[in-house]
């Protein structure tokens, strides 16, 4: 149980695409949704915090205009890199539970590379 | 600022013997604690938690230790086994969000 799904795996765009990530939970009710990315070598870090049907809730220093997070439903987010740019590229991955004192269950990310 | 450091890099054990992976925080104010196991191309999956009111929590092989005066936790794989290879990440909560370790590459030798 508690699988969670996040497609695409990996893409290749070129610079200024918009580019959206997918975030489902597969056999369970996901209250909370989180966004998370991973430099190289570096910790996951989250980017945001999304309820569903309300609007996400961005940490410190990421730009809400450029990560674009809806969260429509109990079972999918979405996240939307705006008119990527190289220094986008990253490691961005979704996690999701139903109860805050349950762990989070974690999608298996999707690599994003910006030419 | 990190506020959750795992400061090994990676570690390696003879199959059968203890692994003992450690991590530090920062904040005194997380109030839970979880190991998370990762495999390539994979999501973390999460493998045992501690709350911040206990000193320790078993499950099977795993067992995870927490030092709140030393602000400290390890994570003890007994008997260690292949599968076990790994990167494990240690997480800390507090107020509803996860902070992470860099993670610490486990490599079980046969």
């Amino acid at each position: 149980g508690a699988v969670v799904s996040q497609h695409p795996s990996r893409v290749i765009c070129k610079s200024g695409t918009s580019v959206k990530i997918e975030c489902r939970s597969l056999d369970f009710q996901a209250t909370t949704m989180f966004w998370y990315r991973q430099f190289p070598k570096q910790s996951l870090m989250l980017m945001a915090t999304s309820n569903e049907g309300s609007k996400a809730t961005y940490e410190q220093g990421v730009e809400k205009d450029k990560f674009l997070i809806n969260h429509a439903s109990l079972t999918l987010s979405t996240l939307t890199v705006t008119s990527a740019h190289p220094e986008d590229s990253s490691f961005y991955i979704c996690s999701a539970r139903d109860d805050p004192n349950q762990p989070q269950h974690f999608g298996d990310g999707t690599r994003l590379s910006i030419l | 600022d990190q506020q959750v450091k795992q400061n090994s890099p990676s570690l390696s054990v003879q199959e059968g013997r203890i692994s003992i992976l450690n991590c530090d925080y920062t904040n005194s104010m997380f109030d839970y604690f979880l190991w998370y196991k990762k495999y390539p191309a994979e999501g973390p999956t999460f493998l045992i938690s501690i709350s911040s009111i206990k000193d320790k929590n078993e499950d099977g092989r795993f067992t995870v230790f927490l030092n709140k005066s030393a602000k400290h936790l390890s994570l003890h794989i007994v008997p260690s086994q292949p599968g076990d290879s790994a990167v494990y990440f240690c997480a800390a909560e507090g107020a509803q969000k996860l902070v992470f370790g860099q993670g610490t590459r486990l490599t079980i030798n046969p």
